[in-house]
């Protein structure tokens, strides 16, 4: 499975919209791109995945490159429950996520 | 629809004690994992069920740790005996194959595990 690559942390204003960017250049062809959060003493919540093409659904937006060496997870419009730690993970078909370090998302009021 | 259910939420036990845990999956679902998550760190893969087999166990060390899925929906993680390095958080997902052959994972509240 590809390696991913996020930054240790960021912040985001409430309100406004958190993007945060995930490296994943050894990505093979048939991997998906996964995004999972874990809110503190909570289990990891699945959010979106996708392949190739951008991806929307009720969570947040997923914005592959071309190359599909990085993405973008997108929340429109975070608020304080959003934060959390968000993982990108890159792999066939989930049958074995291998989770790193993740993006500490703090949303700030 | 219900979620993963995991009992008990929290245990605290003394080394060298026993211990299990136990794991309702979604209904339907017949891929089943366990994964056991240290403090700060990533949640990693202990072992993977499809329907009552036991398909990936090599993350699993077998010398204290088992599982079983008998029927192949409820499953029962153990522990014996239990060494102050297993505490830890152990959580249990289960996933459905979706069209296209993607797998998405739905992860429980997970059991937190104290070894004093």
């Amino acid at each position: 499975d590809a390696k991913t690559t996020q930054p240790t942390s960021m912040d985001c204003a409430e309100g406004r919209a958190a993007n945060l960017p995930c490296n994943h250049s050894t990505i093979s062809g048939n991997e998906y791109v996964y995004w999972y959060r874990q809110i503190h003493s909570q289990g990891p919540q699945y959010i979106i995945h996708g392949l190739k093409n951008n991806e929307t659904n009720e969570m947040a937006s997923l914005i592959i490159t071309e190359d599909r060496k990085s993405s973008t997870l997108i929340l429109p419009h975070a608020t304080l429950r959003d934060t959390a730690v968000y993982y990108c993970i890159a792999d066939q078909g989930a049958q074995k996520l291998v989770f790193g370090q993740g993006t500490r998302l703090t949303i700030n009021p | 629809e219900a979620g993963v259910v995991q009992s008990p939420r929290y245990k605290i036990i003394e080394k060298k004690q026993p211990v299990a845990f136990w794991c309702n999956p979604i209904s339907g679902h017949n891929t089943l994992y366990w994964y056991r998550q240290n403090l700060g760190q990533g949640p990693e893969l202990l072992i993977r069920y499809e329907n009552e087999e036991a398909v990936d166990d090599s993350q699993l060390p077998k010398d204290r740790f088992s599982a079983e899925r008998l029927k192949g929906v409820d499953s029962t993680l153990k522990i014996q005996p239990a060494e102050l390095g297993d505490s830890a958080v152990y959580l249990c997902a289960s996933s459905l194959m979706t069209s296209g052959g993607v797998r998405t994972q739905y992860f429980g509240p997970g059991t937190r595990l104290l070894v004093l």
